[in-house]
């Protein structure tokens, strides 16, 4: 699976949008874009995963990039409870089973 | 029910302890999954169980040995841990092994303490 690079930790204001980036630039054609976050203390969260197209759920948004070199996880507006290590994953599809947590982002939501 | 639960949540053994942890999930998922996450870092891939059989053990020694009963639980069995052993032992399941693209639910974790 293609690695990834992502900002040790980032600030945002409560109600603001939160924009996580995430380098994935030796991603392959058959790999997708997966984002998961891990409130302390808890087991990781599915977010959101995309391969080409943006994509939006009822947590967040999925911005790929056109050369699919790079991402942007963006919550809409952030509340307190959205402070988290946000962790992009790039995967392949068929029958890869492994997520490969690498470092994340710790996002901290302020008041 | 969307739930993946563990127990026990905390857990403190010496190093010649047995001890069993427990994972179970009403969602029919069929395949399961134990990660290991150490303080600060990213969870890690132990085992993985596809159909009820062990498909995957990533290295784990011996003493970690895990069982999968039927669909809906998980066990891992715990014998003659390090003090290294001590971390956040976590549980998921998702609906299949070969479709990657289903997303993993996650239990809240059971954190291990090795004495």
């Amino acid at each position: 699976d293609a690695k990834t690079t992502q900002p040790t930790s980032m600030d945002c204001a409560e109600g603001r949008a939160a924009n996580l980036p995430c380098n994935h630039s030796t991603i392959s054609g058959n790999e997708y874009v997966y984002w998961y976050r891990q409130i302390h203390s808890q087991g990781p969260q599915y977010i959101i995963h995309g391969l080409k197209n943006n994509e939006t759920n009822e947590m967040a948004s999925l911005i790929i990039t056109e050369d699919r070199k790079s991402s942007t996880l963006i919550l809409p507006h952030a509340t307190l409870r959205d402070t988290a290590v946000y962790y992009c994953i790039v995967r392949a599809g068929g029958s890869n089973y492994k997520l490969t947590f690498g470092k994340g982002t710790l996002l901290t939501v302020n008041p | 029910d969307t739930e993946v639960t563990q127990t026990p949540k905390h857990l403190v053994m010496g190093m010649t302890n047995k001890k069993s942890l427990k994972c179970e999930q009403h969602m029919g998922h069929r395949a399961m999954y134990w990660y290991k996450q150490k303080a600060k870092k990213p969870p890690e891939l132990m085992f993985v169980y596809s159909y009820e059989k062990l498909s995957i053990n990533e290295s784990v020694p011996s003493r970690f040995s895990p069982e999968c009963p039927n669909s809906s639980l998980l066990n891992l069995h715990l014998h003659a841990l390090q003090p290294e052993d001590s971390a956040l032992y976590l549980c998921a399941s998702s609906e299949r092994v070969g479709q990657a693209l289903n997303e993993q639910f996650f239990g809240p974790g059971t954190r291990l303490t090795v004495l």
